[in-house]
């Protein structure tokens, strides 16, 4: 079965700390990772998709990679705003051969000003 | 351009109660996925949709359906409702059928008493 893993459940930074965050796999046949960001109240919100091993996108103070068992996301100097709870998805094919979504739990991050 | 739309914003019922949720997707998208989401599941698949056919379907018991109509918008019923079933439902829509690249409405908040 499809396994996605989020670490750490909950990151509290300082605004400035730059950290990153971890996103675990264990698939067959992966065909796309995603990453989301999600709001209190909101449905979750599309930042990337990595495709295969080595790959990396980046978006203002964000920066995903890819590697065969993982994803980072990483953040640079964070500010206030960036505080989410930042959900990773792991496409496969399923075994009826159609493509299959597994959410990671995510993790919640606060950026203390 | 209008997001996807979900309603009602919140709703409470009874269990043994039966309950029908709506999804407007964004003007043009014809993949619709309807996923359930609590605090310590996260994100479960529940059915996705494309030109009014379900194309995809969770792990969910037989009292969770859906359907499409032809213009795309799409609803989901469950019925005999039980108190686990209390979470938040969150619909996506995508131009492209079984894709991981989703937008997502802001989801109906069910309570179940």
């Amino acid at each position: 079965e499809d396994q996605v893993t989020q670490s750490p459940e909950a990151l509290r930074l300082q605004e400035g700390e730059s950290s990153s965050l971890n996103c675990s796999y264990t698939v067959s046949g992966l065909r796309g990772l995603f990453w989301y960001r999600q709001d209190p109240g909101k449905g979750p919100e599309f930042l990337f998709t990595l495709y295969s091993a080595g790959e990396e996108k980046e978006k203002e103070r964000l920066k995903a990679t890819l590697t065969k068992k993982e994803s980072f996301l990483h953040i640079t100097a964070p500010k206030p705003e960036d505080s989410a709870t930042y959900l990773c998805a792991v496409q496969a094919v399923s075994n009826f051969g159609n493509e299959k979504l597994t959410f990671g739990t995510g993790t919640r991050l606060t950026i203390i000003p | 351009k209008a997001g996807v739309t979900q309603t009602p914003r919140y709703l409470i019922k009874t269990r043994g109660q039966q309950v029908t949720l709506s999804c407007s997707p964004i003007s043009g998208h014809r993949s619709v996925s309807w996923y359930q989401q609590t605090p310590g599941q996260g994100l479960q698949f529940l059915f996705e949709y494309f030109s009014e056919t379900q194309r995809n379907k969770g792990n969910f018991p037989g009292r969770f359906s859906g359907r499409q109509f032809s213009n795309s918008r799409s609803e989901m019923n469950v019925s005999t409702l039980e108190l686990g079933d209390s979470a938040l439902y969150l619909c996506a829509s995508s131009p492209i059928v079984d894709s991981g690249w989703m937008f997502f409405g802001s989801g109906t908040q069910l309570s179940v008493l």
